[in-house]
């Protein structure tokens, strides 16, 4: 079956710092990939995809590339603010846009200091 | 911005209730989720309709979920009778099938006790 593995958090960073999340998965076939942002107390919100091998998803400073043959879809982010503070999960799609549903990842609790 | 509407936000019910929460999806959207959020298990997938038919419900315990669409602007899930192991965020996502990424609401807080 599908599967998405996420480094473990919590993730702590000083503001301005670089930010690099990893995530890996195990698919049948060519999934679409994704990360999202949870704020505490709110829902998931996207925040980037990818459709297929090679394309970079991108979006307010945050940026992951499709790499079919490492199978990843790592996030990052050149300059964090503590603002980004938040849970991002990735997660993937074995039916395009995610007409069956998604696979997520356990999630990345980031942390960013003043 | 449009939103996916879930109410109650919190629900604290006693072991053996009936529970049941509700959402409302974004008008003209024809798919919609049902997902469960525990730390252990992260976020399950636990039904889905697309222009109100059920397409899948395989991740939900048959015995005490249930989830209908009664009209295209609920969405509804139901568990009973309740334990405390059902104690987690359910979250409602609407969208098209067609378009990439959902629309999550800001979830019920269940706690059984």
């Amino acid at each position: 079956g599908n599967s998405v593995t996420q480094m473990e958090g919590p993730v702590t960073l000083s503001e301005e710092a670089f930010l690099t999340i990893n995530c890996t998965y195990t698919a049948t076939g060519y999934p679409s990939l994704f990360w999202y942002v949870q704020y505490p107390g709110e829902g998931l919100q996207l925040l980037l995809k990818a459709t297929k091998a090679d394309d970079k998803g991108s979006n307010k400073g945050f940026e992951a590339t499709y790499r079919k043959e490492t199978t990843s879809f790592h996030l990052e982010k050149g300059s964090v603010q503590v603002s980004d503070s938040a849970v991002y999960f990735c997660a993937l799609s074995d039916s395009g846009g995610g007409a069956d549903g998604l696979t997520f990842g356990k999630g990345t609790h980031l942390i960013i200091q003043p | 911005d449009a939103r996916v509407t879930q109410t109650p936000r919190h629900k604290v019910t006693e072991m053996g209730q009936e529970v049941t929460m509700r959402c409302q999806p974004i008008l003209g959207h024809n798919t919609v989720f049902w997902y469960r959020q525990t730390m252990m298990q992260g976020l399950e997938l636990l039904a889905y309709f697309r222009n109100r038919a059920p397409l899948d419900d395989s991740g939900m315990p048959k015995d005490r979920f249930s989830a209908e669409m009664p009209d295209a602007t609920l969405a509804t899930l139901k568990i009973q009778p309740s334990e405390p192991r059902d104690s987690a965020v359910y979250f409602c996502a609407s969208g098209n099938w067609e378009h990439y990424g959902y629309t999550f609401g800001s979830g019920t807080r269940l706690t059984v006790v």
